[in-house]
């Protein structure tokens, strides 16, 4: 079974600072890998996912994420953060070619001061 | 589009009563999904149906939770007699069966078991 790990728990930024948020996962065979993001009051919503190809994968609201198989990493970046970004972020994976039921890691609140 | 939609989006009840979400998925979606999160934790999947037949409900308290989804759309998720530790946010979700790597989530249901 595979697992997801989100070290950031909290973060928090000034408007235009960068942000890079971690996410590594553990399991043995391929996998697809998704960052859904959660804003205040609202539902959880996909931000970008990667299943093949290019590794760096760009997402909605000028959103990246780099899939390092090496490293088993997957982390989300920003290169300027604004307040609007203040949300809750969740990295999650699946197993390709295998149920599409995502295993998600617990989430970093990341707030951004105006 | 219409979203998923959840009702009702709040409720509190004290422990040893039951209670039941209501989730209407996005039109045309054939898979819906039921899904746990406690606070401060990512969503944890219940149970998956496709169409009006169970999936996987390998993570779901039988003894308590119940689920169904007799015409194969909208759906229904009880539980009874609730405990304390049933506090979280109840989320409905939804894939299309073209595209089942990707979901829709609803707003969730914030139960409080006081």
């Amino acid at each position: 079974a595979q697992s997801v790990s989100q070290h950031n728990h909290h973060v928090i930024l000034s408007e235009a600072a960068s942000l890079e948020l971690g996410c590594n996962y553990s399991y043995g065979g391929t996998v697809n890998l998704f960052w859904y993001v959660q804003y205040p009051g609202q539902h959880l919503q996909l931000l970008l996912k990667y299943f093949s190809g290019d590794p760096l994968v760009k997402g909605i609201k000028g959103f990246e994420a780099e899939f390092i198989k090496s490293k088993f990493s997957f982390n989300l970046r920003k290169p300027s953060v604004q307040w609007s970004d203040t949300a809750e972020y969740f990295c999650a994976v699946t197993a390709s070619g295998g149920s599409y039921i995502p295993t998600f890691g617990r989430g970093t609140s990341l707030i951004v001061h105006p | 589009e219409a979203g998923v939609a959840q009702s009702p989006r709040y409720k509190i009840i004290e422990k040893r009563q039951s209670v039941a979400f209501w989730c209407n998925p996005i039109s045309g979606h054939a898979t819906l999904y039921w899904y746990q999160q406690i606070l401060g934790q990512g969503p944890k999947l219940l149970i998956q149906f496709q169409n009006n037949g169970v999936v996987d409900d390998s993570q779901l308290p039988k003894d308590r939770f119940s689920a169904e989804r007799l015409k194969g759309v909208d759906s229904t998720l009880k539980i009874q007699p609730a405990k304390l530790e049933d506090s979280a946010v109840y989320l409905c979700a939804s894939s299309h069966p073209l595209f089942s790597d990707t979901q829709y989530f609803g707003p969730g249901t914030r139960l409080t078991v006081l």
